[in-house]
């Protein structure tokens, strides 16, 4: 089974200040990692993804991820942010013979001017 | 390149009737994949799609079911609606034919159901 914890549900930055998501999973099998934003009253929008070819994954608008398999974590950072990064933001595992994604509950993030 | 569509925006519907959602892919994508996103359940898997068969379905009840059809677009029906179901069905579609795992899934704009 696999499983995604995502720590805190809500995060509020200020603009141009750093912005760090936290995800960490829990998978029996290597796992390929994605994190998605919505943002209000529409669909999932990648950011980026994981499939071990490499450790720290670059994905749109200056956000990116580093997975760390000691700790389990795939946190999401920015290192400015900005008003347009008010959304939602889910990390999802799949991995082993599991196509599906399974999604942490979502971190609401709030930009501040 | 058009992405995943999904109709209708919104549906209303009263206890106990049925719904029916339907999704069309990304060309080229063969499969479907259909999740519920509920408020304070967050996003759940419902059912996977491939080449016109069910390849997965998650922790749902039979009156959800759906279907695919020769050219890749998929129906979701639910049955017998009830309050619960009240929720926001996004639809996912990814590439190639049984899909790597891990390939990336590309969602819809969702389904907004109130049932009532």
């Amino acid at each position: 089974a696999q499983s995604v914890t995502q720590l805190g549900s809500h995060v509020s930055v200020s603009e141009g200040a750093l912005v760090l998501l936290r995800c960490n999973y829990s998978s029996s099998v290597p796992p390929y990692l994605f994190w998605y934003v919505q943002y209000p009253n529409q669909g999932l929008q990648l950011l980026l993804k994981y499939t071990s070819a490499a450790t720290l994954v670059k994905g749109i608008n200056d956000f990116e991820a580093e997975f760390k398999k000691s700790e389990t974590s795939f946190h999401l950072t920015k290192p400015s942010a900005h008003m347009s990064d008010a959304a939602e933001y889910f990390c999802a595992v799949s991995g082993g013979s599991n196509y599906k994604l399974t999604f942490g509950k979502g971190t609401l993030l709030t930009v501040n001017p | 390149e058009a992405g995943v569509t999904q109709s209708p925006t919104h549906l209303i519907k009263t206890r106990g009737q049925q719904a029916t959602l339907r999704c069309s892919p990304i060309s080229g994508h063969t499969s479907v994949y259909w999740y519920q996103q509920a408020l304070g359940l967050g996003l759940q898997f419902l059912l996977w799609y491939d080449e016109g068969e069910e390849r997965n379905r998650g922790n749902f009840p039979p009156r959800f079911s759906g279907r695919q059809f020769p050219n890749y677009s998929s129906e979701l029906n639910v049955n017998a609606l009830e309050l619960e179901d009240s929720a926001l069905y996004l639809c996912a579609s990814s590439s190639p034919t049984g899909g790597e795992i891990g390939e990336t899934q590309y969602f819809g704009p969702g389904t907004r159901l109130l049932v009532l």
